[in-house]
């Protein structure tokens, strides 16, 4: 069975930073992408970014480039979601979730899909 | 504002059909295939649809996808209460070199 593991709720202050991991098993981790997306309260879905599993290779979306990072540990089949310089609009439920599809060693193909996902870590950033 | 344009509710009694389109633009459903995801409150979404039109094993057939153009459209044909929940369509942007999504579309069932 395929299962995405996130750690738990964190609370931040403004300016802070939090990072967020996502252990997957059931599945041979380096063969695949892991994606991950945000929801803030009562509102839809915004993808953040990716990393190829295999090579570490990261592709993010515009507006979080420079205060975002993801990387992963093959050894412990786990991805990291970073995001630096916190500020009240990140609070959110942040997921991760397996890309589905065709892998090169540049990425995940754009026709590809998300499953499964993880169960999502709350993030509150509050001063 | 959502890249994608999906309507924020729809209803049915059980039984009934229901659609739910998803609108967006050459640079997105245009050129690319489209998923759909639920979720219900408190919980992740899952994936519905992948590929425009195809079911993952596990997702009753009353569940179809559909794409035309700039639009997609996810069927919901007899539909039971279980069916209540949130509805996302996504897909890749190229130029805004993004995945991106719908706002949502909130099924209840009357």
């Amino acid at each position: 069975q395929v299962l995405l593991v996130q750690s738990g709720a964190e609370v931040k202050k403004p300016g802070a930073s939090v990072t967020v991991s996502c252990k997957a098993s059931g599945y041979t981790f380096t063969m695949y992408a892991m994606h991950w997306v945000r929801q803030a309260p009562g509102q839809g879905l915004e993808w953040m970014g990716w990393i190829h599993g295999g090579n570490g290779n990261t592709k993010y979306a515009q507006k979080f480039q420079g205060r975002v990072t993801i990387t992963r540990d093959t050894f412990a089949n786990t991805g990291y979601l970073e995001l630096n310089s916190l500020r009240a609009e990140d609070t959110a439920v942040y997921y991760c979730a397996r890309d589905l599809g065709r892998l090169e060693d540049l990425g995940p193909s754009v026709e590809n899909w998300f499953d499964p996902w993880g169960q999502g870590t709350r993030v509150t950033v509050a001063s | 504002q959502s890249v994608l344009t999906q309507p924020p509710s729809a209803s049915g009694t059980p039984g009934q059909r229901v659609t739910i389109s998803c609108s967006g633009s050459s640079s997105s459903i245009g050129r690319n295939t489209v998923n759909w995801y639920q979720q219900f409150p408190g919980t992740a979404p899952k994936l519905l649809i992948y590929s425009s039109d195809h079911r993952p094993s596990g997702v009753p057939d009353r569940f179809s996808g559909s794409k035309s153009g700039t639009s997609a459209s996810l069927a919901i044909s007899g539909l039971q209460s279980e069916d209540e929940a949130d509805y996302f369509c996504a897909t890749w942007h190229g130029s805004l070199n993004a995945w991106v999504f719908g706002g949502g579309t909130k099924v209840t069932v009357l």
